[in-house]
């Protein structure tokens, strides 16, 4: 079946540094890929997605790049804060569902 | 707060037993989605409903069944419980039914099975 992949399993940085999480997905039909932040006891809170037709999104602290040759996107937080410390997931449309990576828990040490 | 409801918050229950989840989806929201939570299956899409019809199934069990209704807000059913089906159970909602709509996720519930 279609697949997500998504490394590391686990990130732990400096407050102020960048973290950068990576996905690749199998489906090259997919054409939106949501990533989700979910908190302890909570359920995934959308914070960007990326349609096919561009190549990077931006807002605020976060961004999201996109290369559909190779299959693969990424999100990159900027001066990570310690309240950015959660579960991250990616995730791609394929035939109407959504497949989602294996997440990675991010920590940010103050 | 993303609009969208689940009831009830935590769920205890044997083996055997089943149990109705409840979802209501944002206000104008057309397509409920469920999903289910484990920690060694991550996040596993179960089934879609658009508009009281299903539109897309995922590796959802014969022991399980969901539907929506008129209203739009959502059930699903899940019978003859196993201890492998504790989980987290969560219930999205987006405007329509294409594939590549924003998808608003519920609060879940937790659902042991004892």
């Amino acid at each position: 079946g279609e697949n997500v992949e998504q490394h590391p399993s686990t990130l732990s940085v400096q407050e102020g540094d960048s973290a950068v999480i990576k996905c690749t997905y199998s489906d090259s039909a997919s054409n939106y890929f949501p990533w989700y932040k979910q908190e302890l006891g909570k359920g995934p809170q959308l914070i960007i997605d990326i349609r096919s037709n561009v190549g990077e999104k931006k807002d605020q602290r976060i961004a999201v790049t996109l290369n559909k040759t190779a299959k693969h996107f990424s999100l990159h937080i900027t001066e990570t804060q310690p309240e950015d410390s959660a579960v991250y997931f990616c995730a791609a449309i394929s035939s109407y569902k959504l497949i989602f990576g294996s997440g990675t828990r991010l920590l940010v040490r103050p | 707060d993303s609009g969208v409801t689940q009831t009830p918050k935590h769920l205890i229950t044997a083996t055997g037993q089943r149990v109705t989840l409840r979802c209501s989806p944002r206000s104008g929201d057309l397509s409920v989605y469920w999903y289910q939570q484990s920690l060694d299956q991550g996040l596993q899409f179960l089934i879609q409903y658009y508009n009281g019809e299903e539109r897309a199934k995922g590796n959802i069990l014969e022991r399980f069944s969901a539907q929506q209704f008129p209203d739009l807000h959502s059930e699903l059913n899940l019978s003859s419980l196993e201890l492998g089906d504790s989980a987290l159970y969560f219930c999205a909602s987006s405007v329509a039914g294409g594939g590549g709509d924003t998808q608003y996720f519920g609060p879940g519930t937790r659902l042991t099975v004892l």
